[in-house]
């Protein structure tokens, strides 16, 4: 199956710093890429949809100018946290939704990164 | 708004037969997908149902009946390593997933 990597898979900041997460398609290209965060013990809930050479579409809720998206590539989307802080220490998953097989528009899932603010 | 409701956790005995429940409250249905996650790991596609019935892959088979809002995950011949969440899932008309509220599954001996 397809392959979503992420980078780094877990950092650790200062709160008011920023941490900038990698996500990346590696055997094929991805105009769409999804990006949700998790906290322990709980669902997966969409923060903003990646689109490559547009703006990304955030989730209500979702401040856009804290979570920076940027799909600069087919292969690539970033997403910064800026002035992180502790509320921020969560579980970040990116996917990215793959060629169809079989009629459905499946979603590879990277394997995340653990944010932890101090 | 959306809703996908599980219980939250199922303990199992290995070998045995568990079945992990889903309802869902949607506004418009394009099908119901299954999601197993480990602790610290990313979310693995199992099945996905568009229609009614039951779909079979190995030890793992989901069913969806859409005029009761309902569908499951049956995972047969349990393992250790099966402990996991589990989370069904449905797509939205943004193209996007929306995830159930999760059910995690433990497995003893």
């Amino acid at each position: 199956g397809a392959v979503v990597s992420q980078h780094p898979s877990r950092v650790i900041c200062k709160s008011g710093t920023s941490v900038k997460i990698e996500c990346r398609s590696l055997d094929f290209q991805a105009t769409t890429m999804f990006w949700y965060r998790q906290f322990p013990k709980q669902s997966l809930m969409l923060m903003a949809t990646s689109n490559e050479g547009s703006k990304a579409t955030y989730e209500q809720g979702v401040e856009k100018d804290k979570f920076l998206i940027n799909h600069a590539s087919l292969t690539l989307s970033t997403l910064t946290v800026t002035s992180a802080h502790p509320e921020d220490s969560s579980f970040y998953i990116c996917s990215a939704r793959g060629p169809p097989a079989g009629g459905l528009d499946e979603q590879f899932f990277g394997p995340g990164t653990r944010l932890t603010v101090l | 708004g959306q809703s996908l409701e599980q219980p939250s956790e199922v303990t199992a005995v290995e070998g045995a037969i568990v079945q992990i429940n889903c309802t869902y409250q949607t506004s418009g249905f394009y099908g119901l997908s299954w999601y197993q996650q480990h602790d610290g790991g990313a979310p693995t596609f199992l099945s996905y149902n568009a229609l009614d019935g039951l779909e079979e892959t190995g030890r793992f088979s989901s069913f969806l009946s859409r005029s009761d809002s309902y569908g499951y995950l049956l995972l047969q011949e349990l393992q250790m390593k099966d402990s996991a969440s589990y989370f069904c899932a449905v797509p939205t008309g943004a193209n996007n997933l929306f995830f159930g509220t999760g059910t995690r599954l433990t497995v003893i001996p």
